[in-house]
């Protein structure tokens, strides 16, 4: 089974500064289609999640473009470039690559 | 509109069954993969089964042998049959799409979930 680890579990940010975030999996996420299934989502507070990122770096319809993704291979990044109140909650990386895996979750919040 | 409406939740005895049901609308339902997806009060998730458009399925180990989906195309229903429940099933659980033949867009719709309880 592909693990996916996050780092870091908590991330206080400012508001309008950036925030980052990483996902690690256990083995390589590319499909033998060439295609890598690394997706990012939000969970707002009470919310279920909701897609941001998919194929590492394709944001969601909606999404807004302060929300970018990155990486190859086993090393994939989110990134909010000016984090914004409504930001705040937790975010899971997700392989569909072998099955489905999330990652433990990272929650973003204000300082 | 994409809508996926969980029912079907709720309180059940450690060793219970209970049978979880995803109304879909807004979409053509049988081209679309789907899974079922749970989470713990106050934990992160967890995925537990996949059923293809063209009727694949699969289980995540903490569920295999215990847990069985389907889907209705006809009634643009998915289901989670769970028998044999414990302390440790009690979450949210979510019915979630899956990509379809053509657009590689894994979870890209979640319900709202439905709680279950295992308590006695």
């Amino acid at each position: 089974d592909i693990v996916m680890t996050q780092t870091p579990l908590s991330s206080p940010v400012t508001l309008g500064q950036p925030a980052s975030i990483s996902c690690r999996s256990s083995q390589s996420l590319v499909h033998s289609d060439g295609n890598t299934y690394l997706s990012w989502l939000q969970q707002r507070p009470g919310q279920p999640p909701r897609l941001l990122i998919y194929k590492i770096s394709n944001r969601f319809s909606g999404v807004p473009d302060r929300f970018s993704g990155s990486g190859a291979g086993t090393d994939f990044t989110l990134k909010i470039s000016r984090v914004e109140a409504e930001d705040v909650g937790i975010y899971y990386c997700m392989q569909a690559t072998q099955l489905r895996t999330f990652g433990q979750g990272t929650r973003v919040e204000i300082k | 509109e994409v809508q996926l409406v969980e029912s079907g939740g709720g309180l059940v005895q450690p060793g219970g069954s209970l049978r979880l049901s995803c109304a879909a609308s807004g979409f053509t339902f049988s081209a679309y993969s789907m899974n079922w997806v749970r989470q713990a009060p106050g934990k992160g998730l967890e995925w537990l089964s996949y059923i293809g458009y063209n009727s694949a399925i699969y289980y995540a180990d903490s569920v295999k042998g215990r847990f069985t989906i389907s889907r209705d195309n006809a009634k643009n229903s998915l289901y989670l049959q769970m028998n044999s429940l414990r302390d440790e099933d009690t979450a949210v659980y979510y019915c979630v799409r899956d990509a379809d033949a053509y657009n590689y867009v894994h979870a890209d719709s979640w319900g709202q979930g439905t709680l279950v309880t295992v308590s006695s």
